[in-house]
């Protein structure tokens, strides 16, 4: 079945540590993207790549990184700079282009928390 | 004025009522609007799509946008426990733009 597959689920991190976050799709997609979700304040895009070897920030990019060498693959790095990192974390991905860029299949999310 | 306004909930009705969710919204310029559900622990997952004004509907659901009124909801008939969830709606002034979505809306149907 196609979909997209985040890893792992749930991730503990002691602060000063840099830790990443999977995110694999084997739907064809162009489109990736990453959210953080947390409570009462909706999805707020972190980064997200049209295209390989192509990425934007988003609203939030501050103390993450991200890269994206495969289409199927956009891993999400959350550094020590980051100062509040414990939420739940989106991985999308969508066809893309002019005319299926906002229809979004998400992954299961990755939640961590920083100890 | 946020972009999209939703109201967190949690809204609680008894199964097999109709259960109303909505967003208002400030920029004229959407035109493309989404409801999606999260179960909990779970990502979201698209529920209906729709383009500017009117009506869709798709078995128990009905998504009903006002342009005019920068006003869109969500209907769900014959609520079963199974639907409780939380409901985040979404818009985007282009089929290729920036999504912005509001902060969902928490339904518990209680059996």
């Amino acid at each position: 079945d196609g979909g997209i597959t985040q890893s792992p689920k749930y991730l503990f991190r002691k602060e000063g540590q840099n830790v990443t976050l999977s995110c694999e799709q084997n739907l064809n997609h162009d489109a990736m993207y990453w959210y953080r979700q947390d409570p009462g304040q909706g999805l707020r895009l972190i980064y997200y790549s049209q295209i390989v070897n192509d990425f934007q920030k988003g609203d939030i990019a501050e103390g993450y990184s991200v890269s994206r060498e495969k289409k199927e693959s956009f891993p999400l790095t959350v550094t020590s700079a980051q100062k509040n990192p414990t939420a739940f974390y989106l991985c999308a991905s969508s066809i893309g282009g002019r005319n299926g860029a906002n229809v979004l299949t998400f992954g299961a999310g990755s939640r961590l928390t920083v100890l | 004025q946020k972009e999209v306004e939703q109201d967190p909930g949690p809204l609680s009705v008894p199964e097999g009522a109709i259960v109303s969710l909505n967003c208002t919204y400030s920029n004229s310029a959407f035109q493309y609007f989404m409801w999606y559900r999260q179960y909990s622990r779970k990502g979201p997952e698209l529920l209906m799509y729709t383009y500017s004004s009117g009506n869709k509907e798709d078995g128990r659901f009905t998504a009903q946008v006002d342009k005019s009124s920068k006003y869109i909801s969500l209907f769900i008939r014959d609520s079963q426990p199974s639907d409780s969830a939380t409901y985040l709606c979404a818009m985007a002034m282009n089929r290729d733009d920036k999504i912005i979505f509001g902060k969902g809306t928490r339904l518990h149907i209680l059996p």
